[in-house]
């Protein structure tokens, strides 16, 4: 049974640039949550999505947007690439119903030059 | 608003001592709590998680948490530390079942042989 995959697992950027992450769920799994983690710190909510539609959201600005599939996979975009988007970026995948717990992905490292 | 603050940045211990992770919860409402543990490279495992069933909790390999309202904290404990314990573990908190997680800052576990 494979776990939360996620695409691709280091990329580069520059600046002003825009970038696609992906993530796969869980077998079984509905739900897909983002989450930044910057370097020495733990990580931090940035939207979950369920039925294709945004449930939740943190406190990060328009830039980062995302989608779910019908297939309940995921994608996080990040628009105008700042030196602070530079981190480890992690998808959790769950069931909405019954136990809640919150499989994760080995991540992205997304560097921004 | 929900909050955990992880006392201790770092915890070095002798391969075979007690380990002690020290974690303090802020909650409005009853909180699900959850350890997970980050090897390095590697995706986020859950330990063990409370959602107001027994206070004492027992974890995958050896470890365990107990909640303890009054104190309003939910330490993680193991009696026996091995070298594969060497790791980054974050407190969590959620107000909900589908909520998002909100994690502590981290604490960086090393372990001498």
């Amino acid at each position: 049974d494979a776990g939360v995959t996620q695409s691709p697992t280091h990329l580069i950027k520059t600046r002003g640039q825009q970038v696609t992450l992906r993530c796969s769920p869980k077998s079984g799994h509905d739900t897909v949550s983002w989450y930044q983690q910057a370097l020495g710190q733990g990580p931090q909510f940035i939207f979950q999505y369920y039925e294709e539609e945004e449930r939740q959201r943190g406190n990060f600005p328009d830039r980062f947007s995302g989608h779910q599939f019908p297939n309940y996979s995921s994608e996080l975009n990040v628009n105008a690439l700042l030196l602070g988007d530079s981190a480890l970026y992690l998808c959790a995948s769950s069931l909405a119903e019954g136990v809640y717990i919150q499989y994760f992905g080995a991540g992205t490292r997304l560097s921004v030059l | 608003a929900q909050s955990v603050t992880q006392l201790d940045s770092h915890v070095s211990v002798s391969e075979g001592t007690p380990v002690l992770l020290r974690c303090n919860y802020s909650s409005s409402y009853s909180p699900s709590l959850f350890w997970y543990v980050q090897h390095p490279n590697k995706g986020l495992q859950l330990l063990l998680k409370y959602t107001s069933a027994a206070t004492l909790v027992k974890g995958i390999n050896g470890f365990e948490a107990e909640f303890k309202k009054s104190e309003t904290s939910f330490h993680l404990t193991k009696p026996s530390a091995h070298m594969s314990d060497a790791a980054e573990y974050f407190c969590v908190v959620s107000r909900y079942n589908t909520d998002k997680l909100i994690f502590g800052t981290g604490t960086r576990l090393q372990v001498f042989p």
